[in-house]
């Protein structure tokens, strides 16, 4: 079955920073590009950002993009989000999601993780 | 806001159809494909529906996607309590260069 289990949210203080997790099983995520997804109860689902197969290409929306940065250890099939300089705004469920091709492009994402919440407040 | 707009809620009995709009413009939902995810509560989103009207294997057929010009709908006939959820549209945007959602229209089956 595939699999796709977040970890590393927590609470943290305007400013800092977090490290998140997604650890694949049941497929090798070496041949699929691999996204962020976040959601807040205001602004629902936000893409963040998504690398490509083989990490040589890395996509950021706008708000986080000099704050986050997305990675890929294909060998020990996870992907992680470094985020820093954390804004209230960043306050939500982070979702890691699997894309279906090698790029992030005009397509889908499926299946999702089931997200780890990050919440950042003084 | 978004820049691809849905009601943000719905409502229909068992057994009836219920419809679900999602507007875009020529830069998103006219140009590229659309996608529907149902997002049952305390629970992540699932792929429904992919390039505009393809339904991915184990959804049932009562879940239809169409799209004209820059809207798109889901259709949802015979609804059963279990269809309650969140469902949002998404759709690659040429312009920023990067997938957007819908706000998500919440339905209830009354």
């Amino acid at each position: 079955e595939v699999e796709l289990l977040e970890s590393g949210g927590g609470f943290v203080q305007p400013g800092g920073s977090l490290r998140l997790s997604c650890a694949a099983s049941g497929f090798s995520i070496g041949n699929f590009a691999m996204s962020w997804v976040r959601q807040t109860p205001g602004k629902g689902l936000e893409w963040v950002s998504s690398i490509s197969a083989t990490g040589e290409r890395t996509y950021y929306t706008e708000t986080v993009k000099g704050r986050f940065t997305i990675s890929r250890d294909n060998s020990k099939n996870t992907v992680e989000l470094e985020m820093n300089s954390l804004k209230d705004d960043d306050t939500a469920l982070y979702y890691c999601a699997k894309e279906p091709v090698l790029y992030y492009y005009d397509n889908w994402v499926d299946p999702w993780g089931q997200g780890t919440q990050v919440t950042v407040s003084s | 806001q978004s820049v691809v707009t849905q009601p943000p809620s719905a409502s229909a009995t068992p057994g009836q159809t219920v419809t679900i709009s999602c507007s875009g413009s020529s830069s998103n939902v006219g140009s590229n494909y659309v996608y529907w995810y149902q997002q049952i509560p305390g629970t992540a989103p699932k792929l429904v529906i992919f390039r505009n009207n393809q339904r991915p294997s184990g959804v049932p057929d009562r879940f239809t996607g169409s799209k004209i010009g820059n809207s798109a709908s889901l259709a949802i006939s015979g609804l059963r309590s279990e269809d309650e959820a969140a469902y949002y549209c998404a759709a690659w945007d040429d312009t920023l260069k990067g997938r957007v959602f819908g706000g998500g229209t919440k339905l209830t089956v009354l």
